[in-house]
C-alpha cells in the first residue's frame, strides 16, 4: 500500500526554534491531516486542511495545502519541550472509489534539546 | 466523554495463541480502522470497516481477523498465522464522509 514520503525522517532541533516538516504525495489528495503521536499514545489530530493552498493555524502551529494538492507543510514555531514526538502527515482522496481510507506518511520524528 | 477506546493497552500472549484486541466508540461514527505501527514506522492499516456487518482488507491484512456486529465495536483478532504479531495496534474511527480520523490509545502485543 501506498505510503506518503515525509521528510525529515527526524529532527533535532534547539528549544526556540522553528520547525518545519513536509509530505509529498504522487496522488491528488483533497483533504490533508497532521497528527502528533507522544511515546506509547495513539496520534492525535492537530490540523485538518480542506483546500489547495489553504493556510491553517492552532497556536504555534501552521499548516498548509499545497497547490498541486499533492504535498503539504507543517510549521512549529518557537518550539518547546513538549513539542517532542512523531508527527504524522495523512492524506485522503477522493471519498467515491475506495478513497475514503486515509493514506499515512512515515513520519518526522522531532526532539528538542533545552 | 465521548471517545476511542483500546483494551488492554499492554497485552502478551505466548507464540501460537490467538488473541482479540479491544476497540469500542460512542462517538457514534460509521467507520473504523486497525492500523499496525512498528518501532520507528508509519501506520499500515490492517482492517477496515465502513458500515456495520461490512468489513474490507486493508494492506496487511494476513493472519489478522475482525468483525464488526455492532456499530460502537470492531474487535481485532491477531491470529497464529502472523508471523510477526509484536507491534503496536491502533484503532481508529471517523464520519463515514469526514476525513478527520481519532484515534485510541493503542495496545502494544507482544508475542513471547
Amino acid at each position: 500500500g501506498q505510503q506518503l514520503n515525509q521528510s525529515p525522517q527526524s529532527m533535532f532541533i534547539q528549544e526556540g526554534e522553528d520547525v518545519s516538516m513536509n509530505c509529498t504525495s504522487s496522488s491528488i489528495f483533497n483533504t490533508w491531516l497532521w497528527y502528533k503521536q507522544d511515546p506509547g499514545e495513539g496520534p492525535v489530530l492537530l490540523i485538518a486542511l480542506y483546500k489547495a493552498g489553504e493556510l491553517t493555524s492552532n497556536g504555534r502551529l501552521t499548516a498548509q495545502f499545497g497547490i498541486t494538492r499533492k504535498d503539504s507543510f507543517l510549521n512549529i514555531s518557537a518550539s518547546i519541550p513538549s513539542d517532542v514526538g512523531i508527527y504524522f502527515c495523512a492524506g485522503r482522496g477522493a471519498v467515491t472509489g475506495g478513497g475514503n481510507k486515509l493514506t499515512f506518511g512515515t513520519g518526522t520524528q522531532l526532539k528538542v534539546e533545552l | 466523554d465521548g471517545g476511542i477506546t483500546q483494551s488492554p493497552k499492554y497485552l502478551f500472549r505466548k507464540e501460537g495463541q490467538n488473541v482479540t484486541l479491544s476497540c469500542e466508540q460512542n462517538l457514534n461514527h460509521d467507520a473504523m480502522y486497525w492500523y499496525r505501527q512498528d518501532p520507528g514506522q508509519g501506520l499500515r492499516l490492517i482492517y477496515y470497516s465502513q458500515i456495520v456487518n461490512d468489513f474490507q482488507k486493508g494492506d496487511i491484512a494476513e493472519g489478522y481477523s475482525v468483525s464488526r456486529e455492532k456499530k460502537e465495536s470492531f474487535p481485532l483478532t491477531v491470529t497464529s498465522a502472523q508471523k510477526n504479531p509484536t507491534a503496536f495496534y491502533l484503532c481508529a474511527s471517523k464520519q463515514d464522509t469526514g476525513a478527520e480520523a481519532f484515534f485510541g490509545q493503542g495496545t502494544r502485543l507482544t508475542v513471547v
